[in-house]
């Protein structure tokens, strides 16, 4: 089975600065299975990226995706206060394991 | 607008069963999947299984294969999700999603969750 590690646990960062959220595959995967959700407090996931770099609808674009390998990165440049959040990365294509999560906080 | 809403929390004693229930509207139930995902308290996201409701095809998690049961019922485009014998392990958040296609996809469209807590 895929295993999904996310780094860092948490990033603390201010407004305004980018932040670098990975995710490492347990093993070769289609990138076209890579997709990254966002979860506010008290609140559902929301779809960001699929696809590892594509941004699902209503996404700004300071939210993108890539991926080296079994590497998957999201990046969000001019971190705004709403960005700061829990981030899970997930594959999907027959099994939909997730990874264990990055909290963004304000620093 | 596309939506899925989730039935209402649920108080329930260890060994009772459950059904919950998740309803579609706003697109053709039966051309997505439904998957559903449990978030235990403080904890990150695992997925159970996905159902197509189109036919019936079910997909289950390792982790959650004979823990529990995915239905769904196209007529009234509402999946379930349902225990037979709960356990306090069960307290969870869980939340139904759908693909964004036909075929096995990243989950675009959530519910608002069902709290469920198993207490004596």
């Amino acid at each position: 089975d895929i295993v999904l590690t996310q780094s860092p646990g948490t990033l603390s960062l201010s407004p305004g600065e980018r932040a670098t959220l990975s995710c490492r595959a347990s093993q070769s995967v289609n990138s076209n299975y890579l997709a990254w959700y966002q979860q506010k407090p008290g609140q559902a996931p929301r779809l960001l990226i699929f696809g590892a770099s594509s941004r699902a609808t209503g996404i700004p674009d300071r939210f993108s995706g890539s991926e080296s390998g079994t590497d998957f990165t999201l990046t969000i440049n001019r971190l705004e206060p709403e960005d700061f959040a829990v981030y899970y990365c997930q594959h999907y294509g027959g099994s939909w394991p997730f990874g264990q999560g990055t909290r963004v906080e304000i620093k | 607008e596309v939506q899925l809403v989730q039935s209402g929390a649920e108080l329930k004693k260890p060994g009772e069963s459950l059904k919950i229930s998740c309803k579609g509207s706003g697109y053709i139930f039966p051309n997505n999947w439904v998957a559903w995902v449990r978030q235990m308290p403080g904890k990150g996201l695992e997925w159970m299984g996905l159902i197509y409701p189109g036919d019936s095809d079910t997909r289950y998690s390792p982790s959650f294969q004979g823990q529990v049961t995915i239905s769904a019922d196209k007529s009234i485009n509402t999946a379930f999700l349902q225990w037979s014998s709960l356990k306090a392990s069960d307290t969870a958040m869980y939340y139904c999603a759908r693909t964004q296609s036909n075929s096995f996809d990243a989950f675009d469209i959530w519910g608002q969750g069902t709290m469920v807590t198993v207490s004596s």
